[in-house]
């Protein structure tokens, strides 16, 4: 079954940390994205990648970094946190970029203290 | 870039009644559209896809797409309690990503 698990599904941090989100994908997907959702927003795109190695910006990319490692890999990384970065993230994929509804994960609840 | 709406905000309807979400998007390319739902503490899930204009009916969910008017919506019929959730709108255009509206929340009343 298409699956997509993300780690941790919550973390509490503070100002200035270093915090890494997990995804792993087991659909042999090409494209995994990484989007947060606030209320009022929606799910904003923070970066994208379209295979091992590749890193696309997103929408929301300001201090976010991600890595691509293999096929089934994606990480997010807030490598200085800020109180504005507390948010409900998702990791998600999909087979065939914009012509595919992205399968989601479970996400992951990030608080910045 | 992509411009995706969707209102009203949040909507209240008796259990058994129907609901209409809508969604106006703002590139002409866009292609693909779908209606994703998600309950509290779980991640989105699609729910219906529509590609071509008209109408497309799956249960009691039936969207519509009009891409002259760059509008497409959502009827559920017969709202049952178990619809409450916070609906998105998703677009995309053939290229790498899916742009998200901001949702409506669902309540359907018993």
């Amino acid at each position: 079954e298409a699956a997509v698990t993300q780690s941790p599904r919550n973390k509490v941090t503070v100002t200035g940390g270093n915090v890494t989100l997990s995804c792993r994908q087991t659909n042999s997907h090409n494209y995994m994205y990484w989007y947060r959702q606030d209320t009022g927003h929606g799910l904003r795109l923070i970066h994208y990648s379209y295979g091992a190695g590749n890193l696309q910006i997103g929408d929301v990319p300001d201090g976010y970094k991600a890595t691509r490692t293999t096929q089934e890999d994606f990480f997010l990384l807030l490598e200085l946190a800020s109180p504005s970065q507390t948010s409900l993230y998702f990791c998600a994929s999909s087979d065939a970029g914009g012509r595919q509804a992205p399968l989601f994960g479970e996400g992951t609840r990030l608080s910045v203290l | 870039q992509q411009k995706v709406q969707q209102s009203p905000e949040s909507l209240i309807v008796p259990e058994g009644g129907m609901a209409s979400l809508n969604c106006t998007f703002s590139d002409r390319n866009s292609q693909y559209f779908w209606w994703y739902r998600q309950h509290s503490g779980e991640g989105p899930k699609a729910l219906m896809s529509i590609f071509s204009n008209g109408d497309k009916k799956e249960g009691r969910f039936t969207a519509h797409l009009n891409k002259a008017s760059l509008y497409v919506s959502l009827h559920i019929k017969d709202s049952q309690p178990s619809d409450s959730a916070l609906y998105f709108c998703a677009v995309g255009t053939g290229g790498y990503k899916v742009v998200f509206g901001s949702g409506t929340r669902l309540l359907v009343s018993p």
